[in-house]
């Protein structure tokens, strides 16, 4: 299993851009989450999924962000326009259904906004 | 508001010697608390899970405590290895279908 996978490792964009964050769950696992970690915050859950459908996004910081799960193996965080306070790293991690399983975190997505 | 603490930003300690990381919490109630270690440029890794009504739980070098009256968990690691030099994060959750909330975390070094 290849874990859960975040695309791209590294983002840099000008403020006012667009940005799209890009994560692919482990197989099988039915709750996804994106969170943002920074040094004075430190890891923020913006919002999370059960089977496709989101549960709450009452983290997501403005209407700025927005986010997907069309399918199981596939969502998307998007910031439209994008702001140098956004500048973060963004994980993306998922969880099977089972009690006792923790969360799986992939490598994440630093996002700089200049 | 909930809030999580964790003892410390940064603990040092010498190899072979027993850490022990705090997580206090209040204004929460949670069923499940997981611990989770944090390597610079990568997402953390789950270690542990630890219900309400466990005690303590354990595995290889690792123990965790979890203490409801208190509002605390201790999270140990013994034999201590520079290897283990990372960021370890508690979390808590209230029901296992929800979300987990994550404490600062402690930036721990074991000095050779």
């Amino acid at each position: 299993d290849a874990g859960v996978i975040q695309s791209p490792r590294h983002e840099v964009t000008e403020m006012g851009q667009e940005v799209t964050l890009r994560c692919k769950p482990i197989s099988g696992h039915n709750s996804l989450f994106w969170y943002r970690q920074t040094m004075m915050r430190g890891l923020e859950l913006l919002i999370y999924f059960n089977n496709n459908v989101p549960i709450d996004d009452s983290g997501m910081p403005e209407d700025r962000f927005s986010a997907k799960m069309p399918n199981a193996s596939f969502s998307t965080l998007k910031i439209q326009p994008s702001e140098p306070r956004d500048s973060a790293v963004y994980f993306c991690a998922s969880r099977p259904g089972g009690q006792g399983q923790g969360y799986t975190f992939g490598s994440g997505t630093r996002l700089t906004v200049v | 508001s909930q809030k999580i603490e964790q003892n410390s930003e940064a603990l040092n300690i010498q190899e072979g010697k027993t850490a022990t990381l705090t997580c206090n919490y209040t204004n929460y109630s949670p069923a499940y608390l997981q611990w989770y270690r944090q390597d610079p440029g990568r997402g953390p890794v789950f270690l542990l899970l630890i219900r309400e009504n466990e005690k303590e739980k354990r595995k290889e070098r690792l123990k965790v405590t979890f203490d409801t009256t208190l509002k605390q968990s201790l999270f140990h690691i013994t034999a201590s290895q520079p290897a283990d030099s990372a960021t370890y994060l508690c979390a808590l959750g209230r029901g296992y279908g929800q979300n987990f909330v994550f404490g600062p975390g402690t930036r721990l070094s074991v000095l050779p």
